[in-house]
């Protein structure tokens, strides 16, 4: 089982700063990679897949890179919609697996 | 549009049996592969069960592997979890989701239900 480590597990920041979240993966997924991002009580939405391409209707603020075994989310300038928790996932190898997720809060 | 809509979530006794469903509506639904994902209370997200578009194939997490049974009716636009001798550990909240891609189940996830909380406890 690929497992998929997330960090920081909480990042304190003000809107307008820049987040940078990272992913890394205990074996390559070579870039089946996706980001969700999830607000208290709802539902999983799908940010990034394939590491680096935004899912439809995703601000551009939004931007993923990395490949292999490290990828990072960075979300260029937070608006107060974007504190929230973001996951990360893989589908290279089943079984499907997700990170533990990091919390984005305002600080 | 696109809708996913979970039910049949509970309270159930150890060891007991659960069927949960998922109505779909909005797309084909016969044209893409379906998931389960589970989130217990407070923590993150696991991969439970995926069944291809036309039901031929389905995988499942090694938790659940042997004791849940997913299925589909493309004539009722529905997706369904049969849930066997349940555990403590399976207490999550259940989301519906649809895969991104028609070409393989191994897929990420578009479209989520609102989710079907079970709870299983004494």
């Amino acid at each position: 089982e690929i497992v998929l480590t997330q960090s920081p597990a909480t990042l304190s920041l003000s809107p307008g700063e820049r987040a940078t979240l990272s992913c890394r993966a205990s074996q390559s997924v070579i870039s089946n990679l996706a980001w969700y991002q999830q607000k208290p009580g709802q539902a999983p939405r799908l940010l990034i897949y394939d590491a680096s391409n935004r899912a439809t209707g995703i601000p551009a603020r939004f931007s993923g890179s990395g490949s292999g075994t490290d990828f990072t989310l960075t979300i260029s300038s937070l608006e107060p919609e974007d504190f929230a928790v973001y996951y990360c996932q893989q589908r290279n190898i089943w079984p499907l697996t997700f990170g533990g997720g990091t919390k984005v809060e305002i600080k | 549009e696109v809708q996913l809509l979970e039910s049949g979530g509970g309270l159930v006794q150890p060891g007991g049996s659960l069927r949960l469903s998922c109505a779909a509506s909005g797309f084909t639904f016969s044209s893409y592969a379906m998931s389960w994902v589970r989130q217990a209370p407070g923590k993150g997200l696991e991969w439970v069960s995926v069944i291809s578009g036309s039901g031929g194939s389905t995988s499942y997490a090694d938790s659940v592997e042997g004791r849940f049974t997913i299925s589909r009716d493309n004539s009722k636009n529905t997706l369904y979890l049969q849930m066997n001798s349940l555990r403590a550990e399976d207490t999550a909240l259940y989301y519906c989701a649809k895969d991104q891609l028609t070409s393989t189940t191994r897929s990420y996830f578009d479209v989520w239900g609102r989710g079907t909380l079970v709870t299983v406890s004494s």
